[in-house]
């Protein structure tokens, strides 16, 4: 069964930084991208960032680029997100998610975390 | 990127059929058979009911359809029950492999 466990999140100032960690479990990580996806309090779902399967592929959406970074540790079937600069507006449930493919090209998201939460507030 | 366009809410009755529309640009949706449809009942995470326009994923009910015309994608789910009461999002594939979700219908059943 796959299982996707988010980590990270948490309340930071405006302009700070943190971050997020998805320890996955129950597949052959190395071999499927992944893609994280956020969810502002009582909002809809905003896709934020992907990465294919050996890491060397990675995309963003125009809101978060140049602030956010993905990567992913394969010997440690891990997927992060390294979220900078952190404005109001990137408050959210921050999902980690699977994809049926090794690219990010497919839109076929088979799996999803229960997300961790980032509130950004002073 | 802005978000594909959904209608905020459709509602019907038990046994009904309602189609839930999902309206993009020729940047996404009219370009790319890259359509997906997900479902999320309230404090649960997402759960996909169509892949590549129109096809389910093992385990989805046939109740559960797909289908696009020109820029917009559109999601049929027929004899309705009590326990589709959710919010449904289109996501699609666009231009330089990034991805952009619909605004979300949330469908009440009478």
């Amino acid at each position: 069964e796959v299982q996707l466990l988010e980590s990270g999140g948490g309340l930071v100032q405006p302009g700070g930084s943190l971050r997020l960690s998805c320890a996955a479990s129950g597949f052959t990580f190395s071999w499927f991208a992944m893609s994280w996806v956020r969810q502002a309090p009582g909002k809809g779902l905003e896709w934020v960032s992907g990465i294919n399967h050996s890491g060397d592929r990675r995309f963003y959406a125009d809101s978060v680029k140049g602030r956010f970074t993905i990567s992913r540790d394969n010997s440690k079937n891990t997927l992060y997100l390294q979220v900078n600069n952190l404005r109001a507006e990137d408050t959210a449930l921050y999902y980690c998610t699977k994809e049926k493919g090794s690219e990010v090209d497919t839109v076929k998201v088979d799996s999803w975390g229960q997300g961790t939460l980032v509130t950004v507030s002073s | 990127q802005s978000a594909l366009t959904q209608p905020a809410s459709v509602s019907g009755s038990p046994g009904q059929s309602i189609t839930i529309s999902c309206t993009g640009t020729s940047s996404d949706v009219g370009t790319y058979n890259l359509v997906s449809w997900y479902q999320q009942h309230p404090g649960k995470a997402p759960k996909p009911l169509i892949y590549e326009v129109s096809n389910r994923p093992s385990g989805i009910s046939d109740r559960f359809s797909g289908s696009k015309s020109g820029n917009t994608a559109s999601l049929t789910i027929s004899g309705l029950q009590p326990e589709d009461e959710a919010d449904y999002y289109c996501c699609s594939y666009v231009y330089g492999n990034t991805y952009v979700f619909g605004s979300g219908t949330k469908v009440t059943v009478l």
